[in-house]
Parts: structure tokens; sequence; C-alpha cells
């Protein structure tokens, strides 16, 4: 199957900083890429989802001036958190897919977000 | 609202034993159904991609079936191994967006 990289896979950051997680399709391009935050034996919960080029979609419930996604290119989207609190540690997951919208999805290997 | 319901939530099994994992979805208009496998603290990975169009897929010891009408998948895993431990998650796609199950989380005993 297709690769898609998640960098870092661990991140500890101070109350208050940001932190910014990658997520790249190696050999594909991923015409949209979708944001996933995982609690604890809990089922994945969609944050956004973003098209290469325009300004991502936000879920209900999601602050987007807080959890900013950037979609650069067909191979390349970004989530930093701002201004991140203790409430925010959790397990973040990209996941890209190609057109056509039936196609297989794949993910990344995860990101372990801890604020301090 | 499409919801995902997985059952059961764990599973204790001897290794050998064939493991039947379900998952069902309330709205049938699906385009297709994916099951991944999570290892703990990792991502997912892609077991099967079943199509709407389809009634079942294969790979190796993996068997997964659909009923879109009914609204329903199953999994199968053959002679199950201990390496097959993990959570196993069921997500249909819709519109454009992926809907998870909450996983069944499986432990195959040496």
């Amino acid at each position: 199957g297709a690769v898609v990289s998640q960098h870092p896979s661990r991140v500890i950051c101070k109350s208050g900083t940001s932190v910014k997680i990658e997520c790249r399709s190696l050999d594909f391009q991923a015409t949209t890429m979708f944001w996933y935050r995982q609690f604890p034996k809990k089922s994945l919960m969609l944050m956004a989802t973003s098209n290469e080029g325009s300004k991502a979609t936000y879920e209900q419930g999601v602050e987007k001036d807080k959890f900013l996604i950037n979609h650069a290119s067909l191979t390349l989207s970004t989530l930093t958190v701002t201004s991140a609190h203790p409430e925010d540690s959790s397990f973040y997951i990209c996941s890209a897919r190609d057109l056509p919208v039936n196609t297989e999805a794949f993910f990344g290997q995860g990101t372990r977000l801890t604020v301090v | 609202k499409q919801e995902v319901t997985q059952i059961p939530a764990a599973l204790s099994v001897p290794e050998g034993e064939n493991l039947v994992l379900n998952c069902s979805f309330t709205d049938s208009a699906i385009y297709n159904l994916q099951w991944f496998r999570q290892d703990p603290g990792k991502g997912l990975t892609s077991l099967l991609l079943i199509q709407s169009s389809q009634r079942e897929q294969t790979s190796g010891r993996l068997n997964a079936s659909l009923d879109k009408s009914s609204g329903r998948s199953t999994l199968y895993i053959a002679a199950s191994q201990p390496g097959d431990s993990a959570t196993y998650l069921c997500a249909v796609i819709g519109d454009y967006k992926l809907s998870f199950g909450a996983g069944t989380t499986v432990t195959v005993r040496a």
C-alpha cells in the first residue's frame, strides 16, 4: 500500500507554546488529507479535511484558530496546535487519499502530543 | 449522521482459533468499507478495502464480507496467531470522509 509519513511520532511541549505536525504522502499525490484525534480507548474523531491549495474544512466543535491546517502541496499537510494546553494532549493521526472518493485511505504513524 | 458500531469491544482467544469481528453501520449509502489494524501507540494499517458493489474481499488469512442492505460487515481471521493481537477498526466512507467504529481489541493467547 501507499506510504504516509507523519512526523514527529512523539512531542512534549510546554503549555502556551505551539507545535507543528507534518504529514507527507511519499509515493502518491494526496488530493485530500484528513486530521484525526484519538482519545484513549475511543474511536478516531475527524478534526478537519484539507484539499491542496484551499482552506481546510473543520468539523463542528473543532477550533480552527487553535488547530491550524495547511495543505501546501499534493504531498504535504501540516497541523499546528497553537498555544497548546494540557487538554490538547492526545494522539493525532493524519490520513491521505487520492481521487476518486472511493479509493483506499492510508494513515500516518500518529503523533503523541503531551503538553506539560 | 453515520454511526458505526463494533461488537465486541474486546476479545480474547487461544492461538489457532478463528476470529470473527463484527461491524454495523446505520446509513447504507456508502462508497466503501475499510478494515484497519492498530497496534498500541501506532497509526492505522489498512487490511482490506471492500467497494460498495462487492460482497467480500480476501487477503491471506483475512476475509471481509459486506452486506450493505443490512448495514453489516464481518472480518474473519483464520487460524489466529499471537501476532494478530491488536485493535481492529472498521470505517465506512459516505460522502468524502471516513466514519469509524470504536474498534475491537483482540488478544490471542499463546
